[in-house]
């Protein structure tokens, strides 16, 4: 057990849908990211927050925002879903945002688009 | 050009044998991170190992180590003992410095199968 929450375990939805994914990070980490794994593209970095603000920003689509809350958990909204957003979407943390910190994945969140 | 290549898509070991997971990476940071990730069939992903472009010595934890040849840029996980559980898709990644900072880099993964 990572001690990072992913919810929900698995969101069955249509095409024009919004969703929320929500995390909570390990206990003390302060540092989230946000992953994205699909057949064709692998794992790719959406997004990371440290303490509340942006961080870094990967090649996360207009569609997809996220947040990070005062009490350090993050949502991850996704909308006017496509059928090519179907994947599995990893939420990460770590103490700090540096380089020579591990991420700690969460169980992440299935994504499936009808 | 790749940031990180797991040349072999598949590898098969016996139970209780030695197996090296081949990983090389491309930056032209000074500073930079290596991590180990497995992936059982189940989804998650499990944190193995770490390695700092600055540490001397090559890191270990438990049944893992990794194999740092930082002039090959080469990170290769040398997993001891295989056991049954071993059985996964592992990933290779790296964290650099400068505007990649904060996200990991990961190879395509290789999938691992040890047999009785």
């Amino acid at each position: 057990d990572s001690g990072v929450t992913q919810t929900p375990k698995h969101l069955i939805t249509a095409t024009g849908q919004r969703v929320t994914l929500r995390c909570s990070p390990r206990s003390g980490d302060l540092s989230v990211y946000w992953y994205q794994q699909s057949l064709d593209q692998g794992l790719q970095f959406l997004i990371q927050y440290y303490n509340g603000e942006e961080r870094a920003k990967g090649n996360i689509l207009e569609r997809f925002s996220a947040q990070q809350f005062p009490d350090l958990h993050s949502e991850l909204n996704l909308s006017s879903l496509e059928l090519g957003d179907s994947a599995l979407y990893f939420c990460a943390s770590s103490l700090r945002g540096d380089l020579f910190q591990p991420q700690h994945f969460g169980d992440g969140t299935r994504l499936s688009i009808l | 050009a790749q940031k990180i290549t797991q040349t072999q898509p598949g590898m098969f070991v016996q139970e209780k044998e030695a197996v090296t997971l081949d990983c090389t990476y491309d930056t032209s940071d000074q500073s930079y991170g290596l991590f180990w990730y497995k992936q059982p069939s189940s989804g998650e992903m499990i944190f193995l190992i770490y390695q700092g472009s600055y540490d001397e010595q090559n890191a270990t934890e438990g049944r893992y180590s990794l194999n740092f040849q930082k002039a090959r840029k080469s990170a290769n996980l040398v997993i001891s003992a295989s056991q049954l559980g071993d059985s996964a898709m592992y990933f290779c990644a790296m964290r650099e410095g400068g505007t990649s900072y904060g996200k990991l880099t990961f190879g395509q993964g290789t999938i691992l199968t040890v047999h009785p």
